[in-house]
């Protein structure tokens, strides 16, 4: 069965450097999205991308963060200048038609 | 606003007992609802999901799910559980209108042999 993957597992990063979260969406998947979870809070979306733009975007997802379809596979999500807020579980996830969601194992992101 | 409430947080069932998670969801517009399962150290799974016709829906590993427009409510049901059941439910709404899926805090569910 098709799944989203994604790496790494676990980034550790310094405050105030750069990290790029990489996704491989599911091949026939049109629509991409960006969820974090802060430990023990909600799941929050960040943003959804089809057709090579950004269809929306949260409050989250400020100046700091992009995102980006470098290839025909790859859905990239990037932190400019990382916070002690930022650590969370990113999950990314893609669908066929919008709102029908399969989600990725996620990525671990620790700013220390 | 949107939002969705998962009452319970911890939930604590024998193997083999029923069990029913609940979801209390706000949404002005036609909601598409989910049930999401997330396992310790992975991603969240798509149990089942609901945007129109028959109320009562199916999903994977036994679950359902009922949606009841006048309760507002979405809850997950499984008439006997097992202990590979144990994990972190997460309610979720969608709409026509918007991308994103607002996810409820969540239920932990442990099962006891």
């Amino acid at each position: 069965e098709p799944e989203v993957t994604q790496t790494p597992s676990h980034q550790v990063t310094q405050m105030g450097q750069e990290v790029i979260l990489r996704c491989v969406p599911i091949s026939n998947h049109l629509y991409f999205y960006w969820y974090r979870q802060i430990l023990g809070q909600k799941v929050e979306f960040l943003v959804s991308f089809y057709n090579n733009e950004i269809s929306e975007k949260s409050e989250i997802f400020d100046d700091q963060f992009s995102v980006e379809r470098p290839d025909g596979s790859n859905f990239t999500l990037k932190i400019r200048s990382t916070k002690l807020e930022d650590s969370a579980m990113y999950f990314c996830a893609s669908s066929v038609l919008a709102n029908e969601q399969y989600f990725g194992p996620g990525t671990r992101l620790t700013v220390t | 606003a949107q939002s969705v409430t998962q009452p319970d947080i911890h939930i604590t069932v024998s193997e083999g007992a029923s069990l029913e998670l609940r979801c209390n969801y706000s949404y002005g517009a036609t909601p598409y609802l989910f049930w999401y399962v997330q396992s310790p150290g992975q991603g969240l799974q798509l149990l089942l999901k609901y945007f129109s016709g028959d109320t009562l829906v199916q999903g994977i590993k036994g679950f359902e799910a009922e949606f009841k427009r006048s309760q507002s409510s979405f809850n997950l049901r499984k008439p006997s559980v097992h202990w590979s059941d144990a994990a972190e439910y997460f309610c979720a709404v969608g709409a026509e209108n918007t991308d994103k899926l607002i996810f409820g805090t969540g239920t932990r569910l442990q099962v006891f042999p």
